[in-house]
């Protein structure tokens, strides 16, 4: 079965800087996909940026980057110029690209980062 | 807003009863997700429906069931509940249900099992 771990429960930062949330995860499958998903204090889920596995160039949505080393099974977030708005609890999430598998369908989530912007 | 809607936002209810939580997912998306967020667990895969069957399970209980309707629309039935049953409930929806298909997820329904 496949996990995620986020080891940092907390992180914060200041306005206009950069931070890096951290992810790993185990699998032995070679195709899959990788998520970060957002949640700020209304609770909705929203997605920030996804990975294939297959490719090898980092996904990168505006401000949001990632560093995604395969082989090391790392999948970390970059958030460049921090806003208060990026505060919230950012969740890591893997899904297989095995079809038939009981479990294609899910996403198996990390722990949870929860962000602080301080102004 | 996702386009996904959940009712209802919140519920209380009583150990040893029975409660359905309704999600409308996203027009056109064939594929319905619910998960279960709570404080010791996690966010946690439940089940997965495509189009009215049953596509893939995770770590639902016996006494939890679900079902998509032929208009798409999904029931989750939490049964005999206890009070480890509290939780957040998400619906998401997708296109079609594959691996590459962005999750849109619903605004959760909150509840409470006294």
């Amino acid at each position: 079965a496949q996990t995620v771990t986020q080891s940092q429960p907390e992180m914060s930062v200041q306005e206009a800087e950069t931070v890096t949330l951290s992810c790993t995860y185990d699998t032995s499958e070679s195709d899959y996909y990788l998520f970060w998903y957002k949640q700020p204090p209304s609770r909705q889920m929203i997605l920030v940026i996804r990975q294939e596995a297959y490719k090898q160039q980092n996904a990168t949505e505006n401000r949001f980057s990632v560093n995604f080393q395969k082989a090391a099974k790392s999948f970390s977030l970059k958030i460049s110029d921090s806003q208060l708005g990026d505060a919230a609890m950012y969740f890591c999430a893997y899904r297989s690209r095995m079809t038939g598998g009981t479990s294609y369908g899910k996403l198996t989530f990390g722990q949870g980062t929860i962000l602080t912007v301080h102004p | 807003d996702s386009g996904v809607t959940q009712t209802p936002k919140h519920l209380i209810t009583a150990t040893g009863q029975r409660v359905t939580l309704r999600c409308s997912p996203r027009s056109g998306d064939l594929s319905v997700y619910w998960y279960q967020q709570s404080l010791d667990q996690g966010l946690q895969f439940l089940i997965q429906y495509y189009n009215g069957e049953e596509r893939a399970k995770g770590n639902i209980l016996e006494r939890f069931s679900a079902q998509q309707f032929p208009d798409l629309h999904s029931e989750l039935n939490l049964s005999s509940l206890e009070l480890g049953d509290s939780a957040l409930y998400f619906c998401a929806s997708s296109v079609a249900g594959l691996a590459g298909d962005t999750q849109y997820f619903g605004p959760g329904t909150r509840l409470t099992v006294l």
